[in-house]
């Protein structure tokens, strides 16, 4: 069974640290994504990566960096944490044909005080 | 912006009735995904329907796609209470390679 798993569900963080949200799937896809999702603003895309050690921005990528070191394994990294960073994030996964299905995590809410 | 749009925003029905979504887009796609968000969790792919495609089924789901009206609608047959969530569509543009999503509906399936 396909399965995407993200480090926390809950967080919380001051402002000014430096954040890790570490996100692993087990189905060897190429390809991964990062998402926040705000009220009344759907899922906005962060970052995505189709391979390992690539990168490529999405549609909001200030404020925000990545790291695929392994297939497996997409991290987020919030440098400097602030409190428009409050917000739900979503990683997902998808095979090399980029326009099917993806798969995402069970996300993880994040609160910047 | 957002290439989909959901509508309505929120619906509310009584179990046994059918649920009703639309989604409109804004340009040219390769293909149109639904996906079902219960509270507080992940997302879960539903269905996809090409742009060659004019209607699918899954189960209790009928996904239509009107190219030419650059919209979907997704109907939930015989509603359940477990089918109280948030639905959602997303594009893939027929000349991009991102998903990009819509606002989201909530569906509230009423006992």
């Amino acid at each position: 069974d396909v399965k995407v798993t993200q480090s926390s569900r809950y967080l919380v963080k001051r402002t000014g640290e430096k954040v890790f949200l570490e996100c692993v799937q087990d189905m060897d896809h190429e390809n991964m994504f990062w998402y926040r999702q705000d009220p009344g603003l759907g899922l906005r895309l962060i970052y995505f990566s189709y391979d390992v050690k690539m990168k490529e921005k999405g549609d909001i990528p200030e404020g925000y960096s990545v790291s695929r070191e392994k297939k497996e394994r997409f991290s987020l990294i919030l440098e400097s944490a602030s409190t428009n960073q409050t917000s739900m994030y979503l990683c997902a996964s998808s095979s090399p044909d980029r326009h099917e299905t993806q798969y995402f995590g069970p996300g993880t809410r994040l609160l910047v005080l | 912006s957002q290439q989909g749009e959901e509508d309505p925003q929120a619906l509310s029905i009584q179990e046994g009735e059918n649920a009703t979504m639309n989604c409109s887009y804004k340009t040219s796609i390769n293909n149109l995904q639904w996906y079902r968000q219960n509270s507080g969790r992940g997302l879960v792919h539903l269905i996809l329907i090409r742009s060659n495609e004019r209607e699918k089924h899954s189960g209790r789901l009928r996904v239509t796609l009107d190219t030419s009206k650059k919209s979907s609608s997704l109907l939930i047959t015989a509603s359940r209470a477990a089918d109280t969530a948030s639905y959602f569509c997303a594009t893939v543009q027929a000349a991009g390679n991102k998903l990009t999503f819509g606002g989201g509906t909530r569906v509230l399936v009423k006992p």
